[in-house]
């Protein structure tokens, strides 16, 4: 019953580094998201992928990329990791509309 | 674009009080609307849901909110404060297709003995 699984949960970049986060679900949706959490904005949408082999931008995509080749595994890139991406991000899983999300328990991520 | 409206970054509440977490949402049309709670450290977890059924929606650890659509809200509530439930409470309403979530600026609920 593992549900979303985000790995790494901590990482700590120097500025202009690469690094990518991987999400895991095992319950077979279709729906997959990419948020980051900050201070007084709540969660923002980054990427989202509607099936396997299908990635769309959300809010705030510029500086992230993402892929999804596998139904399963929803992968967060940073090709330039800027101080401005300093942040907790939290993938999310859904299977239809009126399901709601199930999230993983985030990575908190910091550019030094 | 669908928008959700918290009031109030932060609510105190003793215990035994009356729990009231204000949500406001931006739409002509019904939408699917939800509620979540973050623990420290943790990720979210989904409290209730309306998704179109009965106004009055139930959720776990007892809370429970009330969708009014001339109001165009979705507060969340709960008779009775209990230390367990200071957390982070989010709202959140479906936008277009593709399951799509806008979430609201989060309240921090801060329980007192």
């Amino acid at each position: 019953n593992a549900g979303v699984t985000q790995t790494p949960k901590f990482r700590v970049l120097k500025t202009g580094q690469s690094m990518t986060l991987l999400c895991a679900q095992d319950m077979n949706h279709e729906y997959m998201y990419w948020y980051r959490q900050d201070p007084g904005m709540g969660l923002r949408l980054i990427h989202y992928s509607v099936g396997e082999g299908t990635t769309a931008k959300g809010e705030v995509p510029d500086g992230y990329n993402v892929s999804r080749l596998k139904k399963q595994n929803f992968l967060l890139g940073l090709e330039s990791a800027a101080p401005s991406q300093t942040s907790v991000y939290f993938c999310a899983s859904s299977i239809r509309q009126d399901y709601g999300y199930t999230f993983g328990s985030g990575t908190r991520l910091t550019v030094v | 674009a669908q928008s959700v409206t918290q009031l109030g970054s932060h609510v105190s509440v003793s215990e035994g009080a009356l729990v009231l977490l204000r949500c406001n949402y931006s739409s002509s049309v019904p939408p699917y609307l939800f509620w979540y709670v973050q623990y420290p450290n943790q990720g979210l977890q989904l409290l209730l849901k309306y998704t179109s059924a009965a106004t009055l929606v139930k959720g776990i650890n007892g809370f429970e909110a009330e969708f009014k659509k001339s109001e165009t809200s979705f507060h969340l509530t709960k008779p009775s404060a209990h230390m367990s439930d200071a957390a982070e409470y989010f709202c959140a309403v479906s936008e277009g297709g593709f399951q799509k979530l806008v979430f609201g600026t989060g309240t921090r609920l801060l329980v007192s003995p």
